[in-house]
């Protein structure tokens, strides 16, 4: 049974493209979480979703971010036209009962 | 007032010690509790949950204060590869919404 499946491991984008951050969840799970972390700061809640619904979006930038989770594949995790500041570690978790995270996708912003 | 509280530290202890988290939430209604273990620009992993008459792993103990609304998580005898940072982790509904707390971080010196 594989573990929850991030991709790609590491992103380097230019200011102004598109971050496509994708996590398959562990079979069987229906809910996904995104975290994002900083440099030296600790995991910061961006969105709550189960398959086709947005739970909790509290966490997410209201501009340039967006995510889903389609009945079928992956959880994406989309960020438009980044900018530096979008540098981040970026982790998925799901869940059934405990949470089992991803390995993460360090993005960077040059 | 945040869901789930926890000291940031660093807690910094030498070799052999015995040192204590706590972790408070705020949801009496709260379900599920688990400590997380994040080492340096990895993804946090489960340590364990945490259930109602308390439990033990090796070194770790966890323990729930439903009254306090609180989890503790133990380490005896510290050993250098516990540095880390530790999260509590906390169900906060029914809807299986897990909600993290920033994080404790702990130094095992020689």
């Amino acid at each position: 049974n594989a573990g929850v499946m991030q991709n790609p491991r590491h992103l380097v984008r230019r200011r102004g493209q598109e971050a496509r951050l994708r996590c398959s969840p562990m079979k069987g799970h229906s809910h996904v979480y995104w975290y994002r972390q900083l440099p030296e700061e600790g995991l910061k809640f961006m969105v709550y979703l189960q398959k086709e619904n947005i739970i909790d979006e509290s966490g997410m930038p209201k501009e340039r971010f967006s995510a889903e989770f389609p009945k079928e594949g992956p959880s994406i995790l989309r960020i438009q036209q980044v900018v530096r500041g979008d540098s981040a570690a970026y982790f998925c978790a799901s869940s059934a009962t405990e949470a089992f995270f991803g390995q993460g996708t360090r993005l960077t912003v040059v | 007032r945040k869901e789930v509280e926890q000291d940031p530290g660093p807690f910094n202890v030498p070799e052999g010690a015995t040192v204590a988290f706590n972790c408070t939430y705020s949801n009496s209604a709260s379900q599920s509790f688990f400590w997380y273990r994040q080492d340096c620009r990895k993804e946090p992993k489960l340590l364990m949950s945490v259930y109602s008459s308390g439990n033990e792993d090796g070194r770790f103990t966890a323990q729930l204060n439903r009254a306090s609304q609180y989890i503790s998580l133990l380490i005896r005898d510290s050993k250098l590869s516990d540095s880390a940072t530790y999260l509590c982790v906390v169900n906060i509904n029914a809807g299986n919404m897990l909600t993290f707390g920033g994080g404790t971080r702990l130094m095992v010196k020689p």
